[in-house]
């Protein structure tokens, strides 16, 4: 049964960089690994995704190992407003969606 | 500008009651989800449809219905059998093959008991 695992709490300081580890087994060997930022009371947004090695964009780097058993997404000079509740998702091999559950970072000042 | 429109924001039900939330997405995407968000807790998936008058169960459909007669609108029924439905619903959609295109979400529909 493929499990996607997050921690349930994060707490880093404006400046600093963030990693934030997804677990995950069994999800399909030839599908994305998507990670999403929710704010309180809204819809969750696209961050970044990934299938292999590391990507980066504007706001964000993804690095998955070549054995997808895992991801990490990294906050580079996080501030505030990067507080929020981070999900990461997979798919497995059935194409069901395995959303984690979520990490709740704060940023303090 | 392109989005999802999730209406109302807040929602009363009572006891007895079908209620129905609406999904209106002007991004011409072909998939459309919905999901229930109990506080503190991820996302688990009621429906979702790749295509119009298509539709599957998601993890959670009991107690729900859906219907997709147009591309643009998937609109969510809370039925009296779904006993607890007290939750934060989001509706989202993207271009297809569920997890490989990122989902464009609305900004949900707070449904309470009265």
């Amino acid at each position: 049964l493929a499990k996607t695992t997050q921690p349930i709490s994060m707490d880093s300081y404006e400046g600093q960089e963030v990693n934030i580890t997804c677990s995950h087994n069994n999800i399909a060997t030839n599908d994305y690994i998507t990670w999403y930022q929710q704010f309180p009371s809204q819809g969750p947004r696209f961050i970044i995704q990934g299938y292999k090695t590391k990507v980066t964009n504007e706001v964000a780097s993804l690095f998955i190992p070549a054995d997808r058993k895992s991801s990490t997404l990294s906050l580079p000079r996080v501030s505030l407003s990067d507080t929020a509740v981070y999900y990461c998702l997979g798919e497995d091999s059935n194409y069901q969606l395995i959303w984690g559950a979520g990490t709740k970072l704060i940023i303090k000042p | 500008d392109g989005g999802i429109t999730q209406s109302p924001k807040y929602l009363f039900r009572k006891e007895g009651q079908n209620v129905t939330l609406s999904c209106e997405q002007n991004l011409n995407h072909d998939a459309m989800y919905w999901y229930r968000q109990d506080p503190g807790q991820g996302l688990r998936l009621i429906y979702y449809s790749q295509i119009v008058n298509d539709f599957q169960k998601g993890d959670i459909a009991e107690g729900y219905s859906v219907s997709r007669e147009k591309k643009e609108s998937f609109p969510l029924t809370v039925t009296s059998a779904q006993k607890n439905p007290t939750a934060f619903y989001l509706c989202a959609s993207n271009e297809g093959v569920l997890g490989n295109q990122p989902q464009h979400f609305g900004d949900g529909t707070r449904l309470s008991i009265l």
